[in-house]
């Protein structure tokens, strides 16, 4: 089945950039969406890229898939301790009925 | 516009309880799911729901049942409570499935603790 992994934590400093990265296991993902969860809350939706692409730039937020390598970032340029969250990546599956979600990256932002 | 609305906030329940989570949405989206949080794990899909009386099982559906009689609401049900459901519980919907990007917005979440 599929599998989505993340690394637990990532510590940057404010004004800096963040690089969360993600690997899938599922090679026929055809969409992957990056989403934030702030404390308490619900997750939101970030950014997503489709399959045929190798980046996509929305704003301070820069996605990468390697496909190749089943590799998936997320780059936060110029980063605020508003970005203090966990971010999720995910994958949608190829019936596109189902999303595999990553454990979770926690990102802390010092002043 | 409420988007998706989550009750109760909390609960704590007794081994072999029974309790219904609610879940509404009031955008006329057909796509609903149920998800349960667990530390480290991410996200994991237990049932969802293409429109009303139509729903499927996900990656983790044992223990759950759900039903959907109307596009607002897609309650979950917990048939017996045991420990191993202690989880936070998220709903979500989304106005087009998972077709392309379309987001999924999700609930504030259902902290459930069962002792």
């Amino acid at each position: 089945g599929e599998d989505v992994e993340q690394s637990l934590f990532l510590s940057v400093r404010e004004g800096d950039s963040s690089v969360i990265n993600c690997t899938y296991t599922d090679s026929s993902s055809t969409y992957l969406y990056w989403y934030k969860q702030e404390p308490g809350a619900g997750l939101q939706l970030l950014t997503y890229i489709f399959s045929n692409m190798d980046m996509k730039q929305d704003q301070r937020l820069t996605v990468l898939l390697n496909k190749k390598d089943k590799h998936l970032s997320l780059r936060i340029a110029d980063t605020q301790t508003g970005d203090s969250a966990i971010y999720f990546c995910a994958e949608r599956n190829n019936a596109g009925n189902m999303l595999t979600f990553g454990g979770g990256t926690r990102l802390m932002v010092k002043p | 516009n409420a988007g998706v609305t989550q009750t109760p906030k909390f609960q704590v329940l007794k081994t072999g309880q029974s309790m219904t989570l609610q879940c509404a949405q009031d955008m006329n989206h057909e796509y609903m799911s149920w998800y349960r949080q667990d530390p480290g794990m991410g996200l994991r899909l237990i049932h969802y729901s293409v429109g009303a009386g139509i729903t499927d099982q996900g990656e983790v559906p044992n223990g759950y049942n759900v039903s959907r009689s109307t596009t607002e609401d897609f309650p979950l049900r917990l048939l017996s409570a045991a420990p191993s459901q202690t989880s936070v519980y998220f709903c979500a919907s989304s106005s087009l499935g998972l077709a392309g990007g379309s987001e999924q917005y999700f609930g504030p979440g259902t902290r459930l603790t069962v002792t």
